[in-house]
């Protein structure tokens, strides 16, 4: 049981360049979400997702894209890479109260971003 | 909306002191809170969580809290810390059954 992954765990951009972050959980779980972590800020969330097909936005949204084609992925995209982008991602899943959950969140291992 | 505020953005403590980290939260909903921790180039795991009844909650590694509803704190507390303790910890609330709202974080160094 993996749990949730992330991939990559690192990339260099340069200012203008795209790339896409995969999630993946194996937990069944019905939620999930971006997050990412600067220094002094805590963890902002990006975009969120409570089930197959379908994504809201969170806190800081501008910049990002996502999808949820299946129901154990989730997709980060950045379409035109920015300095301000520079951060480290994590991705997180939960099971819904439907499911049973907890409410507690699990979380991948990070991605560690820089655009330069 | 809710915002969590974490008094304390550096504890420096001595191994097998007691340490305290305190949050306090504001919401105009009634919240679930939570501690979770980040070990250095990991990611976030469940210290404790805080859903209903009693008040001090226990969680894993020694760990415990209080919620105190008139105060809106949910400080956490450990009587006597180890080295491995060193990492940065945050609270979190959230009025449902997602959409965390995270704290700044407090690191927490231990030394011998």
């Amino acid at each position: 049981n993996a749990g949730v992954t992330q991939t990559p765990k690192f990339r260099v951009l340069k200012t203008g360049q795209s790339m896409t972050l995969l999630c993946a959980q194996d937990m069944n779980h019905e939620y999930m979400y971006w997050y990412r972590q600067d220094p002094g800020m805590g963890l902002r969330l990006i975009h969120y997702s409570v089930g197959e097909g379908t994504t809201a936005k969170g806190e800081v949204p501008d910049g990002y894209n996502v999808s949820r084609l299946k129901k154990q992925n989730f997709l980060l995209g950045l379409e035109s890479a920015a300095p301000s982008q520079t951060s480290v991602y994590f991705c997180a899943s939960s099971y819904s109260v439907a499911e049973g959950g907890g409410y507690e969140q699990y979380f991948g291992p990070g991605t560690r971003l820089t655009v330069t | 909306a809710q915002s969590v505020t974490q008094l304390d953005s550096q504890v420096p403590v001595f191994e097998e002191a007691p340490v305290e980290l305190r949050c306090n939260y504001s919401s105009s909903v009634s919240v679930y809170l939570f501690w979770y921790v980040q070990y250095p180039n990991q990611g976030l795991q469940l210290l404790l969580k805080y859903l209903s009844g009693s008040t001090l909650v226990k969680g894993i590694n020694g760990f415990e809290a209080e919620f105190n509803k008139s105060q809106t704190s949910f400080h956490l507390r450990k009587p006597s810390v180890h080295i491995s303790d060193t990492a940065e910890y945050f609270c979190a609330v959230t009025p449902n059954d997602y959409k965390l709202s995270f704290g700044a974080g407090t690191t927490v160094t231990v030394r011998a």
